[in-house]
């Protein structure tokens, strides 16, 4: 069975521009959360999806934003793109959320802001 | 808020026991999960704790008790495949709350 999918792998950008990353969950997964990881941190929390819905949001600025589609898959949108948005962009899914539902991570968009 | 504690590096020899500490003081408690990350990869899952006490899985080990917001992962047996980050995170009402991650090198 096909993990949690993210794409681009990889994406270089310049300060103001803005970007798209994708996640495609774990077939049967109708939860998606976005978490990002610069380096040598552990990975913090952007925003969790549930049914289409956002059910929570982490302490990031509003020109990050994001949206849950029919089929549970996500896009994660950043716009104006500052240097210190360089990071490790996770996506992780799950089938629903809070208890024991443990929480399956993609590979990771690596977005470098010059 | 939530702080989430663990120690930066730890360096341990192929075959031996070493164990990480977590301490954390969160807002919300629904379980600590611990994860591993090689460099430049995802997290992948090891073990889950909500009930005090210890989970074995393997060779590897995670203890939980709630009251002293405290846990710890005890990896046996140490092979050096076993070199990596390990992550402590806490689960509130939805989210997962991480520490910096411990970084263990096993050394032949």
């Amino acid at each position: 069975d096909a993990g949690v999918t993210q794409s681009p792998t990889h994406l270089i950008k310049t300060r103001g521009q803005h970007v798209t990353l994708r996640c495609s969950p774990i077939s049967g997964h109708k939860s998606v959360s976005w978490y990002q990881q610069v380096l040598g941190q552990g990975p913090q929390f952007i925003f969790q999806y549930y049914e289409k819905e956002e059910r929570g949001r982490g302490n990031f600025p509003d020109r990050f934003s994001a949206r849950q589609f029919p089929n549970y898959s996500s896009e994660l949108n950043v716009n104006a793109l500052l240097l210190g948005d360089s990071a490790l962009y996770l996506c992780a899914s799950s089938v629903g959320t809070g208890g024991n539902n443990e929480q399956f991570f993609g590979p990771g968009t690596r977005l470098t802001v010059l | 808020g939530q702080n989430i504690d663990q120690p930066t590096e730890m360096t341990a020899t192929e075959g031996a026991i070493v164990q990480i500490n977590c301490t954390y003081q969160t807002s919300g408690f629904n379980g600590l999960f611990w994860y591993q990350q090689h460099a430049g990869e995802a997290p992948t899952f090891l073990s889950y704790n909500v009930l005090d006490g210890l989970e074995e899985k393997g060779r590897f080990s995670s203890f939980l008790s709630r009251s002293k917001g405290y846990s710890y992962l005890l990896l046996k047996e140490l092979q050096m495949k076993d070199s990596a980050s390990y992550l402590c995170a806490v689960r509130d009402d939805y989210k997962l709350s991480f520490g910096a991650g411990t970084t263990v090198t096993v050394r032949a």
